[in-house]
């Protein structure tokens, strides 16, 4: 069955760190998103791409940056990693672009990162 | 995008309906309704969702207002493991962000 895998599940590391968080979907979908969650903030959009090469910031983006070199994989990487990108991270992937109804996103099941 | 307002929290009794009111008075138009859950720490989970017309599924039912500017997610028979936070999101016309808000918290108790 198609799906979207999310790895590593669980990282602590250290501030200043390079941390990369990777993102793997195998529904073909064009469109992939990372979101973060902390507590009383609901999920909130870092970055998103609609398709190879294309990559877009959400609203919060910035320590953040994505690469998009095939259909499956959207990493996310923490240049300099800062306690305050302590988080759930949720990556998700939808398989069009603005066509009505046909535009839902499946959400992986998270990685919870811990910087200290 | 137009902005969702929820309530907090919400308690609903095994085996009842639970009916999870949203606003969203500054919809535009061509914006969809969606509705997802989070149980726990998993990843949100898709429900259903609607433009103008009542929807339902398998999990549950969607009802919007002839002006639109509000929606109920119905789930008909609520079971403890319903217990989760709701979140309704707007849907940016011709772009998949979705914008999440605080959500409602459904306890579903025995």
């Amino acid at each position: 069955d198609a799906e979207i895998t999310q790895s590593p599940r669980h990282k602590i590391t250290e501030t200043g760190r390079q941390v990369t968080l990777a993102c793997h979907q195998t529904w073909n979908h064009n469109n992939m998103f990372w979101y973060r969650q902390d507590l009383g903030h609901g999920l909130r959009l870092i970055h998103y791409s609609y398709g190879v090469q294309d990559t877009n910031k959400g609203e919060v983006s910035d320590g953040y940056s994505v690469s998009r070199s095939n259909t499956e994989d959207l990493p996310l990487t923490l240049e300099s990693a800062a306690s305050s990108q302590t988080s759930v991270y949720f990556c998700a992937s939808s398989g069009d672009r603005g066509r009505s109804g046909a535009d839902t996103q499946y959400f992986g099941p998270g990685t919870r990162l811990t910087v200290l | 995008d137009a902005k969702t307002t929820q309530p907090t929290s919400m308690d609903c009794a095994e085996g009842r309906a639970a009916n999870l009111p949203c606003n969203h008075s500054t919809i535009s138009g061509n914006e969809y309704v969606y509705w997802y859950r989070q149980i726990h720490s998993q990843g949100p989970q898709y429900i259903i969702h609607g433009l103008k017309n009542n929807e339902t599924n398998e999990m549950a039912s969607l009802i919007i207002t002839e002006d639109r500017k509000s929606s109920t997610l119905i789930l008909p028979h609520a079971t403890l493991r319903d217990t989760a936070v709701y979140y309704c999101i707007v849907r940016a016309y011709n772009f998949n962000k979705f914008y999440f808000g605080s959500g409602t918290k459904l306890n579903v108790k025995p």
